[in-house]
């Protein structure tokens, strides 16, 4: 089974600043799939970014990137220019494989990320 | 615009109501559906795969017989939460994948369940 860990259930940042949120995994899968998923106030689970395990490149959103550190289960998500709009729960989450039916995420137990003005 | 409806987005009821919760996706066809259950503050946690046509697929220590779900059609999975306790009030979400994008899943805006 996969296990996934956030250990900082909050974080808070100045606007335009730079914040980094920590995420570690544990599994005995060589390809899988990282994602970060934010949920605001309003409850919506909105997928901020994406990585492919057997990428090494490190993806890139806009404002958001990750640390992907396969070899240490490691995958951080970095926030630049933070804004107010930021603020948030985010979820990190571990998912085997796709498939056209659909397949199960594995969440960490999240971040609650203010950004103060 | 969503991809995946869920219906009510909040429902209060007294102790041993039974509730539905209805989670649809729209414009696809989803032979899987995921059921989650958000305690405030906390993460989501997986309770059971629905399966179109087939029995749902429960997570260890959820009860089957408590959360009743029936995925009668490509578009429509339910979650009845029967004879419901005010331990049972949470964030429910569903998710399912549309196969024409490369997101994982697709939620809908959850339902707020308060049992007084």
């Amino acid at each position: 089974a996969q296990t996934v860990t956030q250990s900082q259930p909050e974080m808070s940042v100045q606007e335009a600043e730079t914040v980094t949120l920590s995420c570690t995994y544990d599994t005995s899968e060589n390809n899988y799939y990282l994602f970060w998923y934010k949920q605001p106030p309003s409850r919506q689970m909105i997928l901020v970014i994406r990585q492919e395990a057997y990428k090494q490149q490190n993806a890139t959103e806009n404002r958001f990137s990750v640390n992907f550190q396969k070899a240490a289960k490691s995958f951080s998500l970095k926030i630049s220019d933070s804004q107010l709009g930021d603020t948030a729960m985010y979820f990190c989450a571990f998912m085997k494989h796709y498939n056209n039916a659909g397949n199960m995420l594995t969440f960490g137990g999240g971040t609650r990320l203010m950004v103060k003005p | 615009g969503a991809v995946v409806s869920q219906h009510p987005s909040r429902v209060i009821c007294k102790s041993g109501t039974s509730v539905k919760i209805e989670c649809r996706s729209l414009d696809f066809q989803a032979t899987t559906m995921f059921w989650y259950r958000q305690f405030p503050k906390q993460s989501l946690m997986l309770m059971a795969t629905s399966n179109e046509g087939s029995k749902a697929t429960y997570e260890q220590g959820v009860e089957k017989d408590k959360f009743l779900i029936n995925h009668a059609s490509l578009t429509l999975s339910t979650l009845t939460v029967t004879s419901a306790h005010p331990e049972d009030s949470s964030f429910y979400i569903c998710s399912a994948r549309d196969p024409r994008d490369n997101q994982p899943q697709h939620f809908g805006d959850g339902t707020r369940l308060s049992i007084l």
